[in-house]
């Protein structure tokens, strides 16, 4: 029972450095989002796909890509890594049928941080 | 744009103590709001939901009623329990689509 499926858990990077985020979710969802979580800030929204094949940006979506690989996986790229960065970075499915009802399922978080 | 206000943390409690988090929120139309809550160390979780005006969404204990007059969605608990510490996170829903927006989220400790 899998679920959303985040790695890595943890990452270290030093400026100007790039990593993936990647995210699989065995729930056969349509939708992916990936958000970041920081202090005081709660959870501000990066990018979402709404279906395979589609992307869109969120909240925050500067220095950062996303690729919606197939209908399992969203994975979140960093190309030249910040401070500002750092932060707790969850991935996020949902099913298009569940519309409206505002039923995330989340991964267990990955903390990046970024020196 | 839409947003979410929760009250100022972190709430220590004690154990069996009655629990009150308030979330107001601003939004275009009618959106459906959320309690989510986090435990250490894991992704968040739906915890209840409410979809109209004066709908009560419950679970664990936990209620909140969506009151379309104040645009609030508090969230309480009649006796917390230890296993209660947590973060709680008050979020919307947009009436166009599925994405959420969520408030900067309570951590709550509760004491034995």
């Amino acid at each position: 029972n899998a679920g959303v499926t985040q790695t890595p858990k943890f990452q270290v990077l030093k400026t100007g450095q790039s990593m993936t985020l990647q995210c699989a979710q065995d729930m056969n969802h349509n939708s992916m989002y990936w958000y970041r979580q920081d202090p005081g800030m709660g959870l501000r929204l990066i990018y979402y796909s709404a279906s395979e094949g589609t992307t869109d940006k969120g909240e925050v979506p500067n220095g950062y890509n996303v690729s919606r690989l197939n209908k399992r996986e969203f994975s979140l790229r960093l190309e030249s890594a910040a401070p500002s960065q750092t932060s707790v970075y969850f991935c996020a499915s949902s099913d298009l049928r569940y519309m409206n009802t505002g039923e995330l399922f989340f991964g267990e978080g990955s903390r990046l941080t970024v020196l | 744009g839409n947003s979410v206000t929760q009250m100022e943390g972190p709430v220590t409690l004690s154990e069996e103590a009655f629990l009150t988090i308030n979330c107001t929120y601003t939004a275009t139309g009618y959106p459906s709001l959320f309690w989510y809550v986090q435990y250490p160390g894991e992704g968040l979780q739906l915890l209840l939901k409410a979809t109209k005006a004066d709908d009560k969404g419950s679970n664990k204990g936990f209620e909140a009623t969506y009151r379309k007059e104040t645009t609030s969605f508090h969230l309480e608990k009649g006796s917390v329990q230890v296993s209660d510490s947590a973060v709680y996170f008050c979020a919307l829903e947009e009436t166009s689509g599925s994405r959420l927006t969520f408030g900067e989220g309570t951590q709550l400790t509760v004491n034995p």
